[in-house]
């Protein structure tokens, strides 16, 4: 399996431009999480999906962040106007219904200047 | 509550010496407790896992035992090699849909 793939790996743009940041989960996992991870804040959990229905979308820092699930084996994290204070590496990670560990992807690493 | 707290680090240690990173846990149940590792410029990895009280998770010489009566999973390795070198994650279970709750990690760097 080829694990949970982002893309993309790194992304650097400007402040006030729209970042889109993608995620494909492991195929037959039905449960997906975006994360943030900074020095300052750690690693934070912006919200996650269960079988493509987002749960909890309380960790989403402000309405410039948006997330969907179109179908299973898709998702997107949106933040537009993107912000300096957004840089910061962001991981997905999926699950299956048992046995409840998530496997992480590689991350995107990105940089609002 | 539900949280996960580990010990701060950086915990520098020289090769082949012992390896102890303490974390414990509130819960009013027992969750599974994991420990995740993450190495420079990578995602996280699950490192092992325990599921009930008194279960032993291993992996990689690395061990943690689910304490129930001192509410904590502690992480332990024999002798660390440089390659050890990561951040390492403690987290519960929480919720339903696989929902975890990290610690803050631990910056592990051993030197020759």
């Amino acid at each position: 399996d080829a694990g949970v793939i982002q893309s993309p790996r790194h992304e650097v743009t400007e402040m006030g431009q729209e970042v889109t940041l993608r995620c494909k989960p492991i195929s037959g996992h039905n449960s997906l999480f975006w994360y943030r991870q900074t020095m300052m804040r750690g690693l934070e959990l912006l919200i996650y999906f269960n079988n493509n229905v987002p749960i909890d979308d309380s960790g989403m820092p402000e309405d410039r962040f948006s997330a969907k699930m179109p179908n299973a084996s898709f998702s997107t994290l949106k933040i537009q106007p993107s912000e300096p204070r957004d840089s910061a590496v962001y991981f997905c990670a999926s699950s299956t219904k048992t046995g409840n560990e998530q496997f992480f992807g590689p991350g995107t690493r990105l940089t609002v200047l | 509550g539900n949280s996960v707290t580990q010990m701060e680090g950086p915990v520098t240690l020289s090769e082949e010496a012992f390896l102890t990173i303490n974390c414990t846990y509130t819960a009013t149940g027992y969750p599974s407790l994991f420990w995740y590792v993450q190495y420079p410029g990578e995602g996280l990895q699950l490192l092992l896992k325990a599921t009930k009280a008194d279960d032993k998770g291993s992996n990689k010489g690395f061990e943690a035992t689910y304490r129930k009566e001192t509410t904590s999973f502690h992480l332990e390795k024999g002798s660390v090699q440089v390659s050890d070198s990561a951040v390492y994650f403690c987290a519960r279970a929480f919720g339903g849909y696989n929902k975890l709750i990290f610690g803050a990690g631990t910056r592990l760097a051993v030197h020759p």
